[in-house]
């Protein structure tokens, strides 16, 4: 089993749609949970760190159910600009560790 | 503040060559990790390093790489006798003690 999972995709959305992604992680130790974006051919670059609580930055809202080892990501009134492969990351102890990866979902965001 | 530079952007090698790449964390960070990223694929963890030390190699490959993190100087991901195998975006990461990892550009190696 992938310690990060993730359906690949693409997503194809209208622009203005609501769209969900969410992964699952394999290690019930893990620490940390985050969200990067990553555009093509560019570094990734986080968009949000997930709590059990849940959060919400804007029109994304993430949240994390330690239970089910799921992590969600939900973006609101999606703009064009949100077109990018958004990748799951745990960090399995926490604090400076490296982290892991999941391939990423593909979001295509259409006029 | 600068970002995380890391040079060369694309390196370009025949196989059995040896490649360096260099990553210059940002300033006041003094962790730095190395992640590698095939074609098709996620980012894969390699290294973890602070000034002179490895902290973590565990997703090293066992021959061929080996990286540094000087006490002064970029650190350098080395990569002796490259394979085709070895063709990926090779991503640096920086942080603080603890706190968000930031991304290099990435050096993209292809080895023909």
């Amino acid at each position: 089993r992938k310690e990060v999972e993730q359906d690949p995709g693409p997503f194809n959305v209208p622009e203005g749609a609501t769209v969900a992604f969410n992964c699952t992680y394999s290690n019930s130790a893990s620490q940390s949970f985050f969200w990067y974006r990553q555009d093509c051919r560019k570094e990734p670059k986080l968009l949000m760190s997930v709590y059990s609580s849940g959060n919400e930055d804007g029109r994304f809202t993430a949240q994390l159910n330690r239970a089910s080892q799921y992590i969600s990501l939900l973006i609101r009134d999606s703009k064009l600009s949100d077109s990018a492969t958004y990748l799951c990351v745990v960090n399995k102890r926490g604090g400076a560790d490296g982290l892991t990866f999941g391939k990423g979902t593909h979001l295509i965001i259409q006029p | 503040n600068a970002g995380v530079m890391q040079n060369p952007r694309h390196l370009v090698r025949r196989r059995g060559q040896e490649a360096r790449l260099r990553c210059s964390p940002m300033k006041g960070h003094s962790h730095v990790y190395w992640y590698r990223q095939l074609p098709e694929e996620g980012l894969k963890f390699m290294v973890y390093l602070q000034k002179e030390n490895i902290i973590d190699e565990s997703g090293m490959p066992k021959e061929r790489f080996s990286a540094e993190f000087p006490k002064e100087g970029p650190s350098i991901l080395r990569i002796q006798q490259v394979v085709r195998g070895d063709s990926a975006a090779y991503f640096c990461a920086s942080s603080p003690a603890v706190g968000e990892q930031f991304f290099g550009p990435g050096t993209r190696l292809t080895v023909l």
